[in-house]
């Protein structure tokens, strides 16, 4: 089954103690994307990532770092949480840089306290 | 001035009837356009997206696009209880992959 996943689906943190949450797909996509969404403010691209070892900003990259060793994961990584980073968070994929499809995941409700 | 702005509801219809959801934006240099479908705690899905000027149906949902205007909409005809969500619209301004979304609209179809 062609699916994105995402881990944890919850997490309740601490400020500024760092955690990763790790996306997966199986369709062999080159784009893969991270978003937050909250409310009144809908869904803000953080980073997106064209393909293996490339990587480019989104609309609000601060706090957060990606990497894209392998075509299948695109780690998100909060080397120091704040509050402000409490949010649902989406990891996407597609095939094309045009993203017809952009297949999202299940979503990860962080909360940092 | 948002980049992308929708109305964000309630949008209340009764059940069977069409309910028009709208997006403006405000680069004209935007190529392609999407509408994505949220139910409440789930991740969003695509519906449609749109490139050309006009109408493009799939179904019970018809997209339309007037770059002049800069508005593209979403209609649901025969709207049914399980259309109950909230509507994203999205673009993007080139081949780069990034997507802008609204707020959302969010809709209500009344038994």
């Amino acid at each position: 089954e062609a699916q994105v996943t995402q881990n944890p689906r919850y997490l309740i943190t601490v400020t500024g103690k760092k955690l990763t949450v790790t996306c997966s797909q199986n369709m062999n996509h080159e784009y893969m994307s991270w978003y937050r969404q909250d409310p009144g403010l809908g869904l803000r691209q953080i980073y997106y990532s064209m393909n293996v070892e490339v990587t480019d900003k989104g609309d609000v990259p601060e706090g957060y770092k990606v990497s894209r060793k392998e075509k299948r994961n695109f780690p998100l990584i909060l080397e120091s949480p704040s509050p402000n980073q409490t949010s649902l968070y989406f990891c996407a994929s597609s095939g094309t840089s045009g993203g017809e499809t952009q297949y999202f995941g299940p979503g990860t409700r962080l909360l940092v306290l | 001035q948002k980049e992308v702005e929708q109305n964000s509801g309630p949008l209340s219809v009764p059940e069977g009837a069409i309910a028009s959801l709208n997006c403006t934006y405000s680069d004209r240099g935007s190529q392609s356009f999407f509408w994505y479908r949220q139910y409440s705690g789930k991740s969003p899905e695509l519906i449609m997206f749109i490139y050309s000027n006009g109408d493009k149906e799939d179904g019970r949902f018809t997209a339309q696009l007037n770059k002049a205007s800069q508005y593209v909409s979403l209609l649901i005809r025969d709207s049914q209880p399980s259309d109950s969500a909230t509507y994203l619209c999205a673009l993007k301004r080139n081949q780069g992959g990034k997507l802008i979304f609204g707020q959302g609209t969010e809709l209500s179809v009344k038994p």
